[in-house]
């Protein structure tokens, strides 16, 4: 069974600018969880989706947002980036385990 | 505001050593509890996960939960240096979402 797949796996954004960020689920898995993974703060749960619904969220600004589409994949957008939203973002697919996909890097200069 | 806590380490441990890795976490309503393992620029992986009290095993792992004491912690026997990583544990939150601690490094040498 393919394992969880994200794009881009690498990214260079300007402060100011938006990002859209795609992942793709296990197949048959329906719960998407978005994290960002900083060396400061560590994995942080943004948000998770099941079923096209936002089910839970963090305690992040406003600027990060996520959708979940009919499928079961997701994307997560991040407006007006800053310097601080350099970071690994990490997308996991779940029943009842979270698996984790391999990640975006994004650096914003 | 739901905490888990590690020891950041390092923790070293000579080649077939056991190294034994520790956290506690603060809600006492958490009900599942897992182990990853991140390998340097790599995404976490599962390796353990726990829900009832006392010992769950695989292979050179076993996990220990103590919902009592809010305490789970991760042994590996005969540790090899493929071992050599940083181990996240962590709690559910709240439908599958999960909160992390962030995680011991463990170095095993040889």
């Amino acid at each position: 069974k393919a394992g969880v797949t994200q794009t881009p796996r690498y990214l260079i954004k300007t402060r100011g600018q938006q990002v859209t960020l795609s992942c793709s689920p296990i197949s048959g898995h329906r719960s998407v969880s978005w994290y960002q993974q900083t060396p400061g703060q560590g994995l942080q749960f943004l948000f998770e989706y099941f079923s096209e619904t936002q089910r839970n969220k963090g305690n992040f600004p406003g600027r990060f947002s996520g959708r979940q589409f009919s499928n079961s994949r997701s994307e997560m957008n991040v407006s007006t980036l800053e310097l601080g939203d350099s970071a690994l973002y990490l997308c996991a697919s779940s029943l009842n385990e979270q698996y984790f996909g391999p990640g975006t890097r994004l650096t914003v200069t | 505001q739901k905490e888990v806590e590690q020891n950041s380490g390092p923790l070293s441990v000579p080649e077939g050593a056991i190294a034994s890795l520790n956290c506690t976490y603060s809600d006492r309503v958490s009900q599942s509890f897992f182990w990853y393992r991140q390998y340097s620029g790599k995404s976490p992986e599962l390796i353990m996960s726990i829900y009832s009290n006392g010992d769950k095993e695989d292979g050179r792992f076993t996990a220990q939960l103590n919902k009592a004491s809010q305490y789970v912690s991760l042994l590996i026997r005969d540790s090899q240096p493929s071992d050599s990583a940083t181990y996240l544990c962590a709690v559910n939150l709240a439908g599958t979402a999960l909160i992390f601690g962030k995680g011991t490094t463990l170095s095993v040498s040889s």
